[in-house]
């Protein structure tokens, strides 16, 4: 079946310091690829969508020298938090697209930062 | 404004009852619609798409959309313990790639 992994589950990483998180679509082709941040108020922020067509775009409040995003292809996706501080803690989501109708989310890499 | 809004944001009933959340979009051309469920410590999984008015069932689960109001609801019959969850609204464009999600219904289902 269709998956996304997603790696590390849960990191904690002191202020001011960077880590990377990984993204891996299996069992299906992915379209598009997109991160999300879920708020500790559980809201759900687009950071950033790349699709088969397209660079990576990135959304307002976000940019690439803060969230660097890398995928040699849509099934694999690293995205590093650099200078990590209070205000980037959440949990990191990873969703692939197989098609317009299809969609699947990773667990979520949660961020703590001290 | 959100482009995406759900209600209400808390949800109780009882072991049995039925559940009804709600969303509407702001923007027409949201056309496609999904459920998702997020339990605790988890990331969101889909329950149901909807794309097309009308209902649509899936177990002890019911979508409606209705287009020309840009709302789409999310009935649940028979509710268990199990599906106290965050519950979220997304939506997308025709052929677009961005997902937009509702703020969220919180659900718990009392035995």
């Amino acid at each position: 079946g269709a998956l996304v992994y997603q790696y590390p589950r849960r990191t904690i990483c002191k202020s001011g310091t960077s880590m990377r998180m990984e993204c891996q679509a299996v069992g299906f082709q992915a379209t598009s690829v997109a991160w999300y941040r879920q708020s500790p108020q559980k809201t759900f922020e687009l950071i950033a969508l790349s699709t088969v067509n397209s660079a990576i775009k990135y959304e307002q409040n976000f940019t690439q020298e803060k969230f660097p995003i890398s995928h040699p292809n849509l099934s694999f996706s690293s995205m590093t938090v650099l200078n990590a501080y209070l205000e980037d803690r959440g949990l990191y989501l990873c969703g692939a697209r197989a098609s317009s109708y299809e969609q699947y989310f990773g667990p979520g890499t949660r961020l703590t930062v001290l | 404004q959100q482009k995406v809004q759900q209600s209400p944001e808390s949800l109780s009933v009882p072991e049995g009852g039925m559940a009804s959340l709600n969303c509407t979009s702001s923007d027409r051309n949201f056309q496609y619609f999904w459920w998702y469920r997020q339990h605790s410590g988890e990331g969101p999984k889909a329950l149901m798409s909807i794309f097309s008015d009308g209902d649509k069932k899936e177990g002890r689960f019911t979508a409606h959309l209705n287009k020309a109001s840009l709302h789409v609801s999310l009935h649940i019959r028979d509710s268990q313990p199990s599906d106290s969850a965050l519950y979220f609204c997304a939506a997308s464009e025709t052929g677009g790639y961005k997902v937009v999600f509702g703020s969220g219904t919180r659900l718990l289902v009392s035995p």
